[in-house]
């Protein structure tokens, strides 16, 4: 069984830099085809893909956002890591990770989708 | 940019079908996939590469795809059904690479 939940802060400051940790098992993140996501919801119930990571650490990142995100993985421990700069309150709202699913067409991944979500964590961004 | 729309809201009674659409000029190339929420959860997958049902998902779920439009179809709704939905397409060549509706709130009552 797949599970995944997303802990850290749920309170920065604008301008702070915001760190949230995605913690998975029931798969590994070197299996062929295997992403893990982050997507975020604003409190109007807008949804966002923010970035992949890959399972073989290829990463990409929404075009409007990629300045400011990194996305890391640590293996051996099942974590991801998501690391966004200079928060704005604008990016207050939920954020959650995924397990995702790669379309891979030759060596081109062509598409992914979220397949099971953890339970998400709420962020305010406030001074 | 890239965009996928559905109506604001969806309304039926239980034991009717509902239907929600969401439209994009890529769909025709790209699958739709949907997305259900219920108030204060996170989303759940109900409907993958236009028309495909995850295991555990009840079949009165189903969905199709045509031209520029796919449907999520709920047929003989519950009021357990009752949720947002979501659809999602995803292009590694667009920009943005993914991308999801507004959003569809569906009320069963």
């Amino acid at each position: 069984q797949i599970t995944l939940k997303e802990s850290g802060p749920t309170l920065v400051k604008p301008t702070q830099t915001l760190t949230l940790t995605c913690s998975f098992s029931g798969f590994s993140l070197t299996n062929s085809g295997v992403g893990v996501g982050w997507i975020r919801q604003s409190p109007g119930k807008a949804l966002e893909c923010l970035g992949i990571i890959y399972w073989h650490d290829e990463k990409r990142y929404s075009p409007s956002l990629e300045s400011r995100l990194t996305i890391t993985r640590d293996t051996s421990k099942n974590q991801v890591v998501l690391t966004m700069t200079n928060m704005d309150p604008v990016d207050s709202g939920t954020y959650y990770c995924a397990h995702m699913r790669a379309l891979v067409r030759g060596l081109i991944i062509t598409s992914a989708y979220m397949d099971v979500w953890g339970t998400g964590t709420s962020v305010t961004v406030s001074s | 940019s890239y965009e996928l729309t559905q109506p604001p809201s969806v309304s039926v009674s239980p034991g009717q079908t509902a239907r929600i659409t969401c439209s994009g000029d890529e769909l025709p190339k790209k699958y739709a996939y949907w997305y259900q929420q219920k108030s204060g959860q996170a989303p759940v997958l109900v409907i993958f590469e236009d028309t495909k049902r995850p295991s555990g998902i009840p079949e009165r779920f189903s969905g199709s795809s045509s031209e520029t439009m796919a449907t999520l179809t709920i047929t003989g709704a519950q009021v357990e059904d009752e949720a947002d939905y979501f659809c999602y397409s995803t292009d590694s060549s667009s920009d943005p690479y993914w991308v999801f509706g507004g959003g569809t709130r569906l009320t069963v009552l």
